[in-house]
């Protein structure tokens, strides 16, 4: 089966463009997550989603941050405008939401965003 | 409200040796608890998981126990190998509505050979 997948794996781009990180969960999942990490902040929830409806999106650092998911096959995390502060390694996760207990989370690759 | 605690990094080991790294929670109910691991360049991936008190979860001769009188969730390793070098998270999630995990910062593991 195929796992979480990101793309693109790599991005440079510079100050002030816009940048869409893209993802497809497992199928079946019902449950999408964001995740930023840096070495400064390790790994932050940035948003979730339970079939397709935001459900927090408490940890998005600003406006500039927009996350969407149009269907229950695939999500978008946009920045606009980028700033260098925002270069991390972006990860897209999905799980299937149970009512007592989860299925653990599948982790895609991550991309890794480079500002300059 | 909910948190996880580990231990503080890096952790450098020589091969073969015992692995302990400690976690401990604070929850207001009965979360799931797990381990994942994050090697070089890659995501996270489920390690081992335990869902209520006492149950033990193992995975490629790593174990944990689900204590719930100490809050903990310790991960330990008979005999560790230079491919377990990685970071290693803990992690607590529930059921419902509110399914997203609360991770830890993350414990860095070095075997050295």
């Amino acid at each position: 089966d195929a796992g979480v997948i990101q793309s693109p794996r790599h991005e440079v781009t510079e100050m002030g463009q816009e940048v869409t990180l893209r993802c497809k969960p497992i199928s079946g999942h019902n449950s999408l997550f964001w995740y930023r990490q840096t070495m400064m902040r390790g790994l932050e929830l940035l948003i979730y989603f339970n079939n397709n409806v935001p459900i927090d999106d408490s940890g998005m650092p600003e406006d500039r941050f927009s996350a969407k998911m149009p269907n229950a096959s695939f999500s978008t995390l946009k920045i606009q405008p980028s700033e260098p502060r925002d270069s991390a390694v972006y990860f897209c996760a999905s799980s299937q939401r149970g009512e007592i207990s989860n299925q653990p989370q599948h982790f895609g690759d991550g991309t890794r965003l480079s500002i300059l | 409200g909910d948190s996880v605690t580990q231990m503080e990094g890096p952790v450098t080991l020589s091969e073969e040796a015992f692995l302990t790294i400690n976690c401990t929670y604070t929850a207001t109910g009965y979360p799931s608890l797990f381990w994942y691991v994050q090697y070089p360049g890659e995501g996270l991936q489920l390690l081992l998981k335990a869902t209520k008190a006492d149950d033990k979860g193992s995975n490629k001769g790593f174990e944990a126990t689900y204590r719930k009188e100490t809050t903990s969730f310790h991960l330990e390793k008979g005999s560790v190998q230079v491919s377990d070098s990685a970071v290693y998270f803990c992690a607590l999630s529930y059921g419902g509505a509110t399914n997203k995990l609360i991770f830890g910062t993350g414990t860095l593991l070095a075997v050295q050979p």
